[in-house]
């Protein structure tokens, strides 16, 4: 099993340019997140998705949109990219049962500088 | 607003010696725990959780965490490191509620450095 994949793995951009990482799971998990990964700060957690045709704000949801067509993929855009973007992403699926979360599981994340 | 906080940003050893990286968590609630290792250039990697009962719970590679409910924390602890060791460490938590979405709360990392 592939896991989680996230599409591309690196990626420079120029200020005010567009692009949308891609995450893929073939877990057949409910949930999935964009978080981003800065020095000193941990991962904090962009946006996320309950569910297909779901998607939710975490804690530093501005300059992002994210959707969830199918199940199976959670798109992360960046409208219109600015330098304080630059970070390395990683997408994370999960499913929770009643009791909570079992455990997220990661992909191999993206490094994105914007100049 | 929960939160996560590890205390050591930077730890060097040198093989052989005991670690113990501490993580505290804000928020009286249930909730799952999880230590996860990120080795360089890697992606992030579950070393070990826990969700109920026995509060020592052991996971990969000889590492070990006791969740003590009263400090509301959750310390990391491997007797004998190795060079192999070097990575970042997270601690995180999923605060349980109502409407459990599993967002997980990351603390800031710890940065081991093993000497060999």
């Amino acid at each position: 099993n592939a896991g989680v994949t996230q599409t591309p793995k690196f990626r420079v951009l120029k200020t005010g340019q567009s692009m949308t990482l891609l995450c893929a799971q073939d877990m057949n998990h409910e949930y999935m997140y964009w978080y981003r990964q800065d020095p000193g700060m941990g991962l904090r957690l962009i946006h996320y998705s309950v569910g297909e045709g779901t998607t939710a704000k975490g804690e530093v949801p501005d300059g992002y949109n994210v959707s969830r067509l199918k199940k199976q993929n959670f798109l992360l855009g960046l409208e219109s990219a600015a330098p304080s973007q630059t970070s390395v992403y990683f997408c994370a699926s999960s499913w929770v049962r009643s009791g909570g979360l079992t455990e997220a599981f990661f992909g191999q994340g993206t490094r994105l500088t914007v100049v | 607003a929960q939160s996560v906080s590890q205390h050591n940003h930077h730890v060097i050893l040198s093989e052989a010696a005991s670690l113990e990286l501490g993580c505290n968590y804000s928020y009286g609630g249930t909730v799952n725990l999880f230590w996860y290792v990120q080795y360089p250039g890697q992606h992030l990697q579950l070393l070990l959780k826990y969700f109920s009962g026995d509060p020592l719970v052991k996971g990969i590679k000889g590492f070990e965490a006791e969740f003590i409910k009263s400090k509301f924390s959750f310390n990391l602890r491997k007797p004998s490191v190795q060079w192999s060791d070097t990575a970042e460490y997270f601690c995180a938590v999923n605060a349980l509620r109502s409407g459990n979405t599993g967002k997980l709360i990351f603390g800031q990392g710890t940065t081991l450095q093993v000497k060999p």
